[in-house]
């Protein structure tokens, strides 16, 4: 059955204080990873797509990486701009789209 | 306008109301889905439409009625919902459905409340 976990669940940063977050995912044949970002009260909006091991993607202080078994956002000195839920989804060989949970960021001036 | 648009943004209403969710789309997408959101859960996917078709129920209660009458518009029909239907249901849009390495882009959603 096609998962995607990520952890974790929840990460307060100071301004500055670069971190982390993980995705990992097993799926049968994957079609695409996916990173978006939710702030309260919004739909997810979309950041990256990954394809393939070893890929990277960069967007401001974002950059996402993957390997065959899990992807990064890797956030470089963070803003409170920054703070919002980011939720990393699969696209699978049966033609769906299987989302983690998110990560709520919260990035403290 | 451009994206995706979902009204009503608010909805309340009781368990033996009718009411309907819209979607529009102006990206010239094919696919269009609904999803439902709840907290601390994944994004679950209800129905997928692709060229006006349905291709997808995830086994959606009855009393969940989508219609899709263009690839532009997509509808949520509403009918004795349980107060375990509260949720931010969101509508989503992609190139094709088959294209599943394509993103898709969703709205902003309705924050639906059953009393």
């Amino acid at each position: 059955e096609d998962q995607v976990t990520q952890s974790p669940e929840a990460l307060r940063l100071q301004e500055g204080e670069s971190s982390s977050l993980n995705c990992s995912y097993t799926v049968s044949g994957l079609r695409g990873l996916f990173w978006y970002r939710q702030d309260p009260g919004k739909g997810p909006e979309f950041l990256f797509t990954l394809y393939s091991a070893g890929e990277e993607k960069e967007k401001e202080r974002l950059k996402a990486t993957l390997t065959k078994k899990e992807s990064f956002l890797h956030i470089t000195a963070p803003k409170p701009e920054d703070s919002a839920t980011y939720l990393c989804a699969v696209g699978s060989g049966f033609q769906k789209l299987v989302f983690g949970t998110g990560t709520r960021l919260l990035v403290s001036p | 306008e451009t994206g995706v648009t979902q009204t009503p943004r608010h909805l309340v209403m009781g368990m033996t109301n009718k009411k309907s969710l819209k979607c529009e789309q102006h990206l010239g997408h094919n696919a269009m889905y609904w999803y439902k959101q709840s907290a601390k859960k994944p994004l679950e996917l209800m129905f997928v439409y692709n060229f006006k078709e349905q291709t997808e129920n995830n086994s959606v209660p009855s009393r969940f009625s989508p219609e899709c009458p263009n690839s532009s518009h997509l509808f949520l029909h509403l009918h004795t919902l349980q107060p375990e239907d509260s949720a931010l249901y969101l509508c989503a849009s992609s190139q094709d459905r088959d294209r599943v390495s394509q993103p898709q882009h969703f709205g902003d959603g309705t924050r639906l409340s059953i009393l």
